[in-house]
C-alpha cells in the first residue's frame, strides 16, 4: 500500500500568513492526488485534485503543486474560515489512503 | 445538485452486522463510481471502498477487506455497505461520497454526505 506523510500534523497560524502543508507519497503518485478541507463536525471538502487544479468554486488562495513524490498545498493569505483540518489523499493506486491531516491552529 | 444521505448508523456489540444505506439524488447514479470513507471520532479520514458504476469492480481497504461488502442499486439510485464480524475499532462516522467523474473510470471522491455514526459496543 502507498503510505501518505503529511506535516506538519498541527500549524499554529495567523490571518495573512502563508501556509503550506506538505504530503509525502512513499512511491510516484502520476499527478494522482486531491486535497480536501474539513470543519468539526462537517463533511470534507474538495479543494484540489491532480495534484494542482483547483475545483470549481474554490478561492484562488489554494493552490496545489507537486515534485516528484512531495506534494505541497499553498494558502497564499490565510482567512479566517481557513482554519480547519486538511488531508491529502492518493488516488493512484488501491487501497486509496489519506495522510493524517493537518491542523491549521489561531496563533 | 449532488444530494448524499446516509442512514443505518446504531451501537452494534463486537461481532455483530450492519447494513449502511446512502440515498442518492441530483445527478445520474449509474454513471459514477461510489466511495465510502470514516472517520473515528476525533481521527482522520479513512478511505473504506469504491464500487464502479455497473457494481462490477469493487476495493476495499485492508482493514475491512473480507468483513465489509460494498453493493448498489442502480434502479434505487443506492449504496451500501454491508459490515460483518463489526470490532471496536470500527467504530466511526461513515461517509459516501460520489466520486468525481474525471478520469474515465475509478477517480476521487468529490461530493459528500454528511455521515453516519457507527459505534461498536458492549
Amino acid at each position: 500500500d502507498i503510505q501518505m506523510t503529511q506535516s506538519p500534523s498541527t500549524l499554529s497560524t495567523s490571518v495573512g500568513d502563508r501556509v503550506t502543508i506538505a504530503c509525502r507519497a512513499s512511491q510516484s503518485l502520476s499527478g494522482w492526488l486531491a486535497w480536501y478541507q474539513q470543519k468539526p463536525g462537517k463533511a470534507p471538502k474538495l479543494l484540489i485534485y491532480t495534484a494542482s487544479t483547483l475545483q470549481s468554486g474554490v478561492p484562488s488562495r489554494f493552490s496545489g503543486s507537486a515534485s516528484g513524490t512531495e506534494f505541497t498545498l499553498t494558502i497564499s493569505s490565510l482567512q479566517p474560515d481557513d482554519f480547519a483540518t486538511y488531508y491529502c489523499l492518493q488516488y493512484h493506486s488501491y487501497p486509496y489512503t489519506f495522510g493524517r491531516g493537518t491542523i491549521l491552529e489561531i496563533k | 445538485e449532488v444530494h448524499l444521505v446516509e442512514s443505518g448508523g446504531v451501537v452494534v456489540q463486537p461481532g455483530g452486522s450492519l447494513r449502511l444505506s446512502c440515498a442518492a439524488s441530483g445527478f445520474s447514479f449509474d454513471d459514477y463510481t461510489m466511495h465510502w470513507v470514516r472517520q473515528a471520532p476525533g481521527k482522520g479520514l479513512e478511505w473504506v471502498s469504491l464500487i464502479s458504476w455497473d457494481g462490477t469492480s469493487t476495493y476495499y481497504a485492508d482493514s475491512v477487506k473480507g468483513r465489509f461488502t460494498i453493493s448498489r442499486d442502480n434502479g434505487k439510485n443506492s449504496l451500501y455497505l454491508q459490515m460483518d464480524s463489526l470490532r471496536t475499532d470500527d467504530t466511526a462516522f461513515y461517509y459516501c461520497a460520489r466520486d468525481s467523474g474525471e478520469c474515465g473510470g475509478d477517480c476521487f471522491p468529490a461530493d459528500w454526505g454528511q455521515g453516519t455514526l457507527v459505534t461498536v459496543s458492549s
